[in-house]
């Protein structure tokens, strides 16, 4: 299995802010990754596919890059509704896996 | 419009069955895959494992294989997971999510599984 470590558990920001959240693999997987947004009490939503994707829908403040082994999820300039939950995913074989989330709070 | 819709709430006791649904509509069945994510209370994401309907080729996590299974019915478009026998670290919400070739793009509105004697 690939396992994949995504830091920080916790990030402290606040509105404005250009904010990034790293996720690194334990093997490549090409451009196979996924980032997620989960508010409190809902199901997760897709931001970005595809490493650098962005979904249809999704504000231009959010960008993806990396591949192989190294990824970045990008805030350029944080909203009062981007306060969340965040996860990054590989799809690039089984089994799939997330990494183990970023809450970004207000400072 | 894209649609997964879950099954209500369960609660359920320790050894009991238990099988809950995820309908699909507005997209073709069995030209996605479905797969079923779980979310502990307070904790993150984690994949279970996933089916395509065109030909029920199905994928588990080695954490889930053996513990669940997944299955479905592309007569009525509609995906499973189900349990022989739950434990109470069962308890969670569970979520179907739909893919095809760019990470998980839809999701239902979650399933709560209470597991409690």
């Amino acid at each position: 299995a690939i396992w994949m470590t995504q830091s920080p558990s916790l990030l402290s920001a606040s509105t404005g802010d250009r904010v990034t959240i790293s996720c690194r693999m334990s093997q490549g997987i090409s451009s196979y990754l996924a980032w997620y947004q989960q508010k409190p009490g809902k199901a997760p939503e897709l931001l970005i596919y595809a490493a650098s994707t962005l979904q249809s829908g999704v504000p231009s403040r959010f960008s993806g890059s990396g591949s192989g082994t190294d990824f970045t999820l990008t805030i350029s300039c944080l909203q009062s509704e981007d306060f969340a939950t965040y996860y990054c995913q590989q799809y690039y074989s089984f089994p799939w896996t997330f990494g183990q989330g970023t809450k970004v709070e207000i400072k | 419009e894209v649609q997964l819709v879950q099954s209500g709430a369960e609660v359920k006791k320790p050894g009991e069955s238990l099988k809950i649904s995820c309908k699909g509509s507005g997209y073709s069945f069995t030209s996605y895959w479905i797969g079923w994510v779980r979310q502990m209370p307070g904790k993150g994401l984690e994949w279970m494992g996933i089916i395509y309907p065109g030909d029920s080729d199905t994928r588990y996590s080695p954490s889930f294989q053996g513990q669940v299974t997944i299955s479905a019915d592309k007569s009525i478009s509609t995906a499973y997971l189900q349990w022989s026998s739950l434990k109470a670290s069962d308890t969670a919400m569970y979520y179907c999510v739909r893919h095809l070739s760019g990470g998980l793009d839809y999701w239902g509105q979650g399933t709560l599984v209470t597991v409690s004697s």
